[in-house]
């Protein structure tokens, strides 16, 4: 099966700087990579995603990052605010859902933005 | 506001108690999904609906035990509860027909005693 690594496991970073986190996945078959933000006592929210064709995906402040060859993708944050701050998820995918094929979480990533 | 809506927020239940857990969509999705989160780690898939029929069961003990009255809705029946299954419950749902975005709910807090 997929086997999804998330790094770092925390990240401070000063209000206005970047933040990147990193995943690597080992299935060749997945083609699906949703990054998920989970604030405290808040359900997983899908923030960007990319599929297998695509390298890289931006939306205002947030971009994501895709190697196929090297089988990792990365989530960029710049300008960091403090509502950022929050659990970010990576996930890898290898097809529809609705026959079963699962999502594959990393470890997630604790990000903190000191105002 | 999430469009996967579920009740309760929070749910304190005793060893021996019989509760439910509901979610409810409206997007017309055909697949939803019920996982189990403990704090500070990744959701942890335990069942999934695929047109109201379970298609996937990932080893769940009994006590659990899921159902789908419709296509929008899901429950899941929880008995005889250990208290190591505290954690957050969250249903989702899903994209059929190629598409895989899974839009999950806010969950439901859950505390045995």
């Amino acid at each position: 099966g997929e086997n999804v690594e998330q790094h770092p496991s925390t990240l401070s970073v000063q209000e206005g700087d970047s933040a990147v986190i990193k995943c690597t996945y080992s299935d060749s078959a997945s083609n699906y990579f949703p990054w998920y933000k989970q604030e405290l006592g808040k359900g997983p929210q899908l923030i960007i995603d990319i599929r297998s064709n695509v390298g890289e995906k931006k939306d205002q402040r947030i971009a994501v990052t895709l190697n196929k060859t090297a089988k990792h993708f990365s989530l960029h944050i710049t300008e960091t605010q403090p509502e950022d701050s929050a659990v970010y998820f990576c996930a890898a995918s290898e097809g529809n859902l609705i026959v079963g094929n699962q999502f594959y979480f990393g470890t997630g990533t604790s990000l903190t933005v000191i105002p | 506001d999430t469009e996967v809506t579920q009740t309760p927020k929070h749910l304190v239940m005793g060893m021996t108690n019989k509760k439910s857990l509901k979610c409810e969509q409206h997007m017309g999705h055909r697949a939803m999904y019920w996982y189990k989160q403990k704090a500070k780690k990744p959701p942890e898939l335990m069942f999934v609906y695929s047109y109201e029929k379970l298609s996937i069961n990932e080893s769940v003990p009994s006590r659990f035990s899921p159902e789908c009255p419709n296509s929008s809705l899901l429950n899941l029946h929880l008995h005889a509860l250990q208290p190591e299954d505290s954690a957050l419950y969250l249903c989702a749902s899903g994209q059929g027909a190629g598409a895989n975005v899974l839009t999950f709910g806010a969950g439901s807090r859950l505390t045995v005693l």
